[in-house]
């Protein structure tokens, strides 16, 4: 059974471009959540993708966006980068939508700097 | 909406130390209970979870009790290693496939 992955692994960007970082949620779940997290503070919700439909969305700008794709694996996309925008961004994979409640396996994370 | 309150750390302990993490939470409804652990420079990790009241979630010497009437799920291990060291989260999620909600997390570092 394949885990989840994230890709890159660390990226550096300059203020002001954009970013995109993928996703493979493990094999068999359908949801995938984003969740942002800085240095030193928990993970915070980003958003969340159930059968590539967004299926909630926490308290981030309308510039973070994402996708969900047929086989489930995920894009988290960042415009217009701020320097707060420097985090660690988690994926995490689950399955089942409304109903239940269901374990979220993590990646390792991508490193996001802005700079 | 879903909150967790945990006590600050970090806290430093010997080899073969006990621990506890306090873990107190808000929540509507029966919301299951998790303790996730982030090793450095690593994603999170499932460690345990209960998903009623009363329930006991245990795994690699861990255990928390769902305690609904405290509205608590404090981490205990009776003897902790030194490749314990890590974060410890604690995240109440209250329905369906809901987002985690973590607070600052737990900062353990255990000593030779």
């Amino acid at each position: 059974e394949t885990g989840v992955t994230q890709s890159p692994t660390h990226l550096i960007k300059t203020r002001g471009q954009q970013v995109t970082l993928r996703c493979s949620s493990q094999s068999g779940h359908n949801t995938v959540s984003w969740y942002q997290q800085a240095l030193g503070q928990g993970p915070q919700f980003i958003f969340q993708y159930y059968r590539e439909e967004e299926n909630g969305r926490g308290n981030f700008p309308p510039r973070f966006s994402g996708l969900q794709f047929p086989n489930y694996s995920s894009e988290l996309n960042v415009n217009a980068l701020e320097l707060d925008d420097s985090a660690l961004y988690l994926c995490a994979s689950s399955f089942g939508g409304l109903a239940g409640n269901y374990e979220q396996y993590f990646g390792p994370g991508t490193r996001l700097t802005v700079t | 909406g879903d909150s967790v309150t945990q006590m600050e750390g970090p806290v430093t302990l010997s080899e073969e130390a006990f621990l506890t993490i306090n873990c107190t939470y808000t929540a509507t409804g029966y919301p299951s209970l998790f303790w996730y652990v982030q090793y450095p420079g690593e994603g999170l990790q499932l460690l345990l979870k209960a998903t009623k009241a009363d329930d006991k979630g245990s795994n690699k010497g861990f255990e928390a009790t769902y305690r609904k009437e405290t509205t608590s799920f404090h981490l205990e291990k009776g003897s902790v290693q030194v490749s314990d060291s890590a974060v410890y989260f604690c995240a109440p999620s209250s329905s369906g496939n809901t987002p985690l909600v973590f607070g600052k997390g737990t900062r353990l570092s255990v000593i030779a």
